[in-house]
């Protein structure tokens, strides 16, 4: 089955620098990759995904990259404000399991 | 958007009665629902797969018999933890899948349901 690996598990940046949050998936049938934002006891809230037939996607402040040689894909998060810490979850999903597979997260926390 | 709601958000039980969780979709059917469990720091692992009117797919290591799930409705999913102890305390959180809109692949999840067995 899926196994999604992710780096770092904590990342501390200033208030104005980017954040760069890298995840790693090992089935190449895997074809959506979604990031979760979730904030301290609440669910995880989608906050950008990308399918495989694209190579990156830009919302904002966030972008998400995609490389499917090497089966990996990427959160950048520019001009950070302290209202983005939080921890982050990168996701896999093929079309051939109903399911999603996690990350083990990136707490992220961003210094004013 | 699509909102999923949970219902308790929290809740306390003594050890060895049996918790009902609520899953329910407002403004769309989802076919699909999936429940998760998470500890503290940790990320989220599936548990199992509802699909409305059949029997849930439980993943590998999740005993079927202690978490009782039930899928009657296009809106509601509901996760019984049948005789809790104290390992059972956890985050527990359900998402849904709305196979109308074009985003077939997309979770939309709730805000999870603390359960502290005591």
């Amino acid at each position: 089955g899926e196994n999604v690996e992710q780096h770092p598990s904590t990342l501390s940046v200033q208030e104005g620098d980017s954040a760069v949050i890298k995840c790693t998936y090992s089935d190449s049938a895997s074809n959506y990759f979604p990031w979760y934002k979730q904030e301290l006891g609440k669910g995880p809230q989608l906050i950008i995904d990308i399918r495989s037939n694209v190579g990156e996607k830009k919302d904002q402040r966030i972008a998400v990259t995609l490389n499917k040689t090497a089966k990996h894909f990427s959160l950048h998060i520019t001009e950070t404000q302290p209202e983005d810490s939080a921890v982050y979850f990168c996701a896999a999903s093929s079309p051939f399991n109903d399911d999603m597979r996690f990350g083990a997260g990136t707490r992220l926390t961003v210094k004013p | 958007g699509a909102v999923v709601s949970q219902h308790p958000s929290r809740v306390i039980c003594k050890s060895g009665t049996s918790v009902k969780i609520e899953c329910r979709s407002l403004d769309f059917q989802a076919t699909t629902m999936f429940w998760y469990r998470q500890f503290p720091k940790q990320s989220l692992m599936l548990m199992a797969t509802s699909n409305e009117g059949s029997k849930a797919t439980y993943e590998q290591g999740v005993e079927k018999d202690k978490f009782l799930i039930n899928h009657a409705s296009l809106t509601l999913s509901t996760l019984t933890v049948t005789s809790a102890h104290p390992e059972d305390s956890s985050f527990y959180i359900c998402s849904a899948r709305d196979p109308t809109s074009g985003r077939i692949y997309e979770q939309y999840f709730g805000p999870g349901t603390r359960l502290t067995v005591t």
